[in-house]
């Protein structure tokens, strides 16, 4: 049973544009909502996390949107760079994280100069 | 600056071999974890530990185990490897039970089973 379900795969954005990458999720006991960013021969690395107290979560370019009703989040990456071409994951956890980290399958994004 | 460091960052073995891989962090994290990636899996939880000498299973523990003797160590082992054990391994760590805090990954092991 996958409990954190990630779109798309992957994903072309060109320099400047918006880059959308969405994840749903099942379990309702899930409190906190991070993204990794993984560059090749990288272990990932925390991007932005948020608690679904909020709808909204702004860092840089980077925002997060949260719909607790749909159990769905998303990540929004504003005026896109070639820097930017990675791998991002979604994930989720119950009780503060100490549990581990449920993963989404990844997004391998690539922006064009 | 957290640093989380693997032992080896590849390794080749071979089937039935017992495998350890070794994961140590310098910034007094009470929490540990052990992940695999699979390439269109997405990273899954195999054990962790929440202090020393505790383990718990992750979502995939099958054919693992786990050793926390300091608290700043963390081990993987196979006990008898096999070829559907070929992955990259990631280590992380955390900050306070009960908290929601980063995790911090390690660069992987990428182990190759023949």
């Amino acid at each position: 049973q996958q409990q954190v379900k990630q779109s798309p795969q992957s994903l072309i954005v060109q320099k400047g544009g918006i880059s959308i990458i969405n994840c749903a999720y099942e379990n309702t006991a899930f409190d906190y909502f991070p993204w990794y960013q993984q560059f090749p021969g990288k272990g990932p690395a925390l991007l932005i996390a948020i608690r679904p107290d909020v709808s909204e979560k702004k860092e840089g370019r980077f925002t997060i949107s949260f719909n607790k009703s749909a159990k769905q989040f998303s990540l929004h990456i504003m005026d896109s760079q070639p820097g930017d071409s990675a791998t991002y994951f979604c994930a989720a956890s119950k009780g503060g994280g100490a549990d581990g980290l449920t993963f989404g399958k990844g997004t391998h994004l690539i922006i064009q100069p | 600056d957290v640093k989380v460091t693997q032992s080896s960052r590849y390794l080749v073995k071979r089937t039935g071999e017992k495998v350890f891989l070794e994961c140590v962090q310098d910034m007094d994290h009470e929490n540990m974890f052990w992940y695999r990636q699979d390439p269109g899996l997405g990273l899954r939880l195999i054990y962790f530990s929440y202090d020393v000498k505790m383990k718990e299973k992750g979502d995939i523990p099958e054919g693992y185990s786990v050793s926390r003797e300091k608290k700043e160590r963390f081990s993987l082992i196979l006990e008898s490897a096999s070829t559907n054990q070929t992955s990259m391994y990631l280590c992380a760590s955390s900050f306070s039970w009960g908290s929601q805090e980063t995790q911090y990954f390690g660069p992987g092991t990428r182990l190759l089973v023949l």
